[in-house]
């Protein structure tokens, strides 16, 4: 069964350094989001992406964050400089259609840990 | 802000037990989801719908839009149901992001 693959499963990284978090969506998905879920919390929106550019974003997406799809099959997010704050667990979701009814499929997540 | 709610927050329950989750929403919704996340973390989803109920298995998800209100129950609970059950929404208007409520931690004991 086709699934959202995530890498790395785990990333420590120092503050202020820059992290690319991977994802490779379903082969025939064409929408793309982030969400994440800082330790404790709910899951919270960060980003949907269709076409090659953003479809949504939240307030949480400021200009640290940017995200891509370098080719046709890797979606990534980008935090340019880390904060503490940003230690949390990362989900990348893709889904086939952006309609009434949007099943999203979401990958096992990436942990970030900024010391 | 269009906010989820869900309670309770943690259920326990003795194997075999018939389980339901409640999930409110603030405004009017295009779709309503039900998902589940692993101990490992890993979201997987249950059931989308936007009126009416479905069922899957031991699964069963309804939804009262006048109330808005869902619930998720589960018949025969089994220790392996163990996990968060969560509750998201699209709102609509042109927005598919999901907006997702806090989670109930299920704990079922054999």
């Amino acid at each position: 069964e086709p699934e959202v693959t995530q890498t790395p499963s785990h990333q420590v990284t120092q503050m202020g350094q820059e992290v690319i978090l991977r994802c490779v969506p379903i082969s025939n998905h064409l929408y793309f989001y982030w969400y994440r879920q800082i330790l404790g919390q709910k899951v919270e929106f960060l980003v949907s992406f269709y076409n090659n550019e953003i479809s949504e974003k939240s307030e949480i997406f400021d200009d640290q964050f940017s995200v891509e799809r370098p080719d046709g099959s890797n979606f990534t997010l980008k935090i340019r400089s880390t904060k503490l704050e940003d230690s949390a667990m990362y989900f990348c979701a893709s889904s086939d259609r952006e309609t009434l009814y949007n099943e999203q499929f979401f990958g096992p997540g990436t942990r970030l840990t900024v010391l | 802000k269009n906010e989820v709610e869900q309670s309770p927050q943690n259920l326990t329950a003795q194997e075999g037990e018939f389980i339901t989750i409640n999930c409110s929403y603030s405004v009017g919704i295009s779709a309503l989801h039900w998902l589940q996340q692993h101990p490992g973390g890993g979201i997987v989803s249950l059931f989308m719908l936007s009126s009416g109920k479905k069922k899957h298995g031991r699964l069963i998800a309804t939804i009262n839009i006048q109330e808005k209100h869902s619930s998720l129950h589960i018949t025969a609970s089994h220790p392996r149901d163990s996990a968060v059950y969560i509750c998201a929404v699209t709102w609509g208007a042109g927005s598919y992001q999901l907006t997702f409520g806090k989670g109930t931690k299920l704990s079922v004991i054999p």
